[in-house]
């Protein structure tokens, strides 16, 4: 069964802590994004990954990391200095398709995580 | 900067009423084009894409949506919409160019259908 898994659905933590959010693909796509999804705003783009070992700051990086040492895998890290932690976090991957030098892919999501910081 | 407008944010209608929502964006070059569904509980999932070719593009679930180049537009239509519709539905876009991989999406726009 393909797909895209984020854990946990819900998680809660202490202001001040940082927090490891998880994102897994067995698609074999190699881009994965992260978004954050707050009312009002649609999804805003954090962090992006072309390609293992390498990855791009989105439009609001800062607060957030990220690692790609693995395909599959590409967990995102809210720590202490994001000033506004709390939201829903969706993780997305898309295939690596070229046609005529034009990038055509679809970005398939997963299930997403709430984070409540307290 | 890349943008992407989605000027209604909430709408509401009775269902077997003809749905339009609308989706603009801002950029010269050449777009890959997408509408996404979030059905309440439900992962976010794609409706349909526009990469070239024929500018009326059809999705699941008879949605439809036309590119308008010349307005930098790329609406969703659906003739008759159904209580099972309901959801939140983003627009996004992203520049053609090789080596961009970056998605803009638009803030999106709740549709409630009254049964």
């Amino acid at each position: 069964d393909g797909g895209i898994t984020q854990s946990p659905k819900y998680l809660f933590r202490k202001e001040g802590q940082n927090v490891t959010l998880s994102c897994e693909q067995n698609l074999n796509h190699d881009a994965m994004y992260w978004y954050r999804q707050d009312p009002g705003q649609g999804l805003r783009l954090i962090y992006y990954s072309q390609i293992v070992n390498d990855f791009q700051k989105g439009d609001i990086a800062e607060g957030y990391s990220v690692s790609r040492e693995k395909k599959e895998s590409f967990p995102l890290t809210v720590t202490s200095a994001q000033k506004n932690p709390t939201a829903f976090y969706l993780c997305a991957s898309s295939p690596r398709r070229v046609d005529s030098g034009f990038i055509t892919d679809t970005q398939y999501f997963g299930p997403g995580t709430r984070l409540t910081v307290l | 900067a890349q943008s992407v407008s989605q000027h209604n944010h909430h709408v509401i209608l009775s269902e077997a009423a003809s749905l339009e929502l609308g989706c603009n964006y801002s950029y010269g070059g050449t777009v890959n084009l997408f509408w996404y569904v979030q059905y309440p509980g439900q992962h976010l999932q794609l409706l349909l894409k526009y990469f070239s070719g024929d500018p009326l593009v059809k999705g699941i679930k008879g949605f439809e949506a036309e590119f308008i180049k010349s307005k930098f537009s790329f609406n969703l239509r659906k003739p008759s919409v159904q209580w099972s519709d309901t959801a939140e539905y983003f627009c996004a876009v992203r520049a053609g160019a090789s080596g961009t991989y970056k998605y803009i999406f638009g803030t999106g726009t709740r549709l409630k259908v009254l049964a």
